[in-house]
């Protein structure tokens, strides 16, 4: 089946320090990868996206990169913001007969100023 | 061009008793999808409709069922709620049933 691993937390930094959250993925199929963000009492919002292998997605300074051959899409941001506390989930879908995601467990980024 | 809305954003109910959650879809999209998500865990796929019809379902008993409108808002409804039914309900609506999902804000339920 599909399963999304995410690196345990929660993970605290200083505002301007760089930011690595390590999403890992098995999957039936060529998935496509996600993450998106859930900031406090809200629902989730798509961060970013990439369908096929080698391919980056970016989006407010964050980026990933679809790595096929060790099966990963870890998050980076080279300067966190305050702005940036939130819950982080990596996920998939295959595209099949629906779309759905598959979630890993999510990452709490809590940033100090 | 609005998002998804989803109503109520809070809700009590008791052991046993049934609830209904509603959805409206993204302006153009055309497919729905809900997830539970309980907390402090990602959201887990509950069920699919596209274009008023369920379009995959995941592992959730019956009791959980759907609806979606020709205006493609859905329903869903729970029947004989647990107390593990407490959790975060979450819509999301997609252009077809293959592209990106974008979601709600949520319902939150707390049984009791």
């Amino acid at each position: 089946g599909n399963s999304v691993t995410q690196m345990e937390g929660p993970v605290t930094l200083s505002e301007e320090a760089f930011l690595t959250i390590n999403c890992t993925y098995t999957a039936t199929g060529y998935p496509s990868l996600f993450w998106y963000v859930q900031y406090p009492g809200e629902g989730l919002q798509l961060l970013l996206k990439a369908t096929k292998a080698d391919d980056k997605g970016s989006n407010k300074g964050f980026e990933a990169t679809y790595r096929k051959e060790t099966t990963s899409f870890h998050l980076e941001k080279g300067s966190v913001q305050v702005s940036d506390s939130a819950v982080y989930f990596c996920a998939l879908s295959v595209f099949g007969a629906n779309s759905k995601l598959t979630f890993g467990k999510g990452i709490t980024l809590s940033v100090r100023p | 061009e609005t998002g998804v809305t989803q109503s109520p954003t809070h809700l009590i109910k008791t052991r046993g008793q049934q609830v209904t959650l509603r959805c409206s879809s993204q302006s153009g999209h055309n497919t729905v999808s809900w997830y539970q998500q309980a907390l402090g865990q990602g959201p887990q796929f509950i069920f699919q409709y596209y274009r008023e019809e369920e379009n995959g379902r995941g592992n959730f008993p019956p009791r959980f069922s759907g609806l979606q409108f020709p205006n493609y808002s859905s329903e869903l409804n729970v029947n004989a709620l647990e107390l593990d039914d407490s959790a975060l309900y979450l819509c999301a609506s997609s252009l077809a049933d293959r592209e990106t999902q974008y979601f709600g804000p949520g319902t939150r339920l707390l049984v009791l």
